[in-house]
């Protein structure tokens, strides 16, 4: 089946600085992906929309400039977020769509703890 | 807007019965309806995708109904292993968003006890 990869699995920062995460599709392409946020007991909240080629798309209330989200190819996505602060100490999940763009394979997600 | 309801944040039950998780949606019928497992510290994996006009779909050990009178989905897993705890989170597609574009419930925690 279709494998998604998140690089890194777990990060640890200082309040103020970046951070970039990136998900990839092992062996197929995906012109589409999504980045969700995942707080403790909490569902998964949509972030943002990655698309190859054009400009991501930001849910309401997802700060553009705090969250960077480049679709450098057909297989890989990253996020950054920048400025990083406490709050943003979250378990982020990529995905992608499969075929026939209905299910997601999801990444197995990166735990972020900002100090 | 939609939203998605899974009612029983926990569920415990001994091993070899039925687990029985409960997803109510609100609004509109989606045109189908989804099933994730997701482990601690993982992301989901899909387990099962059911269709409006399909009462039941079953995969090995898993059954998921859809009552789209009732606005629910039922998902059943019967002789339930150990293994099977995890959290599992139904989903919907969320219209007026990107091309696959779900919304998730919060999802509810089974376990299975030997």
């Amino acid at each position: 089946g279709a494998v998604v990869s998140q690089h890194p699995s777990w990060v640890i920062c200082k309040s103020g600085t970046s951070v970039k995460i990136e998900c990839r599709s092992l062996d197929f392409q995906a012109t589409t992906m999504f980045w969700y946020r995942q707080f403790p007991k909490q569902s998964l909240m949509l972030m943002a929309t990655s698309n190859e080629g054009s400009k991501a798309t930001y849910e309401q209330g997802v700060e553009k400039d705090k969250f960077l989200i480049n679709h450098a190819s057909l297989t890989l996505s990253t996020l950054t977020v920048t400025s990083a602060h406490p709050e943003d100490s979250s378990f982020y999940i990529c995905s992608a769509p499969g075929p026939g763009q209905e299910t997601q394979y999801f990444g197995p997600g990166t735990r972020l703890l900002v100090l | 807007s939609q939203k998605i309801e899974q009612n029983s944040e926990a569920l415990n039950i001994q091993e070899g019965k039925t687990a029985t998780l409960t997803c109510n949606y609100t609004n509109y019928s989606p045109a189908y309806l989804q099933w994730y497992r997701q482990d601690p510290g993982r992301g989901p994996v899909f387990l099962l995708l059911i269709r409006e006009n399909e009462k039941e779909k079953r995969k090995e050990r898993l059954k998921v109904t859809f009552d789209t009178t009732l606005k629910q989905s039922l998902f059943h897993i019967t002789a339930s292993q150990p293994a099977d705890s995890a959290t599992y989170l139904c989903a919907l597609l969320n219209y007026g968003g990107s091309q696959g574009n779900l919304i998730f419930g919060k999802g509810t925690k089974l376990s299975v006890k030997p």
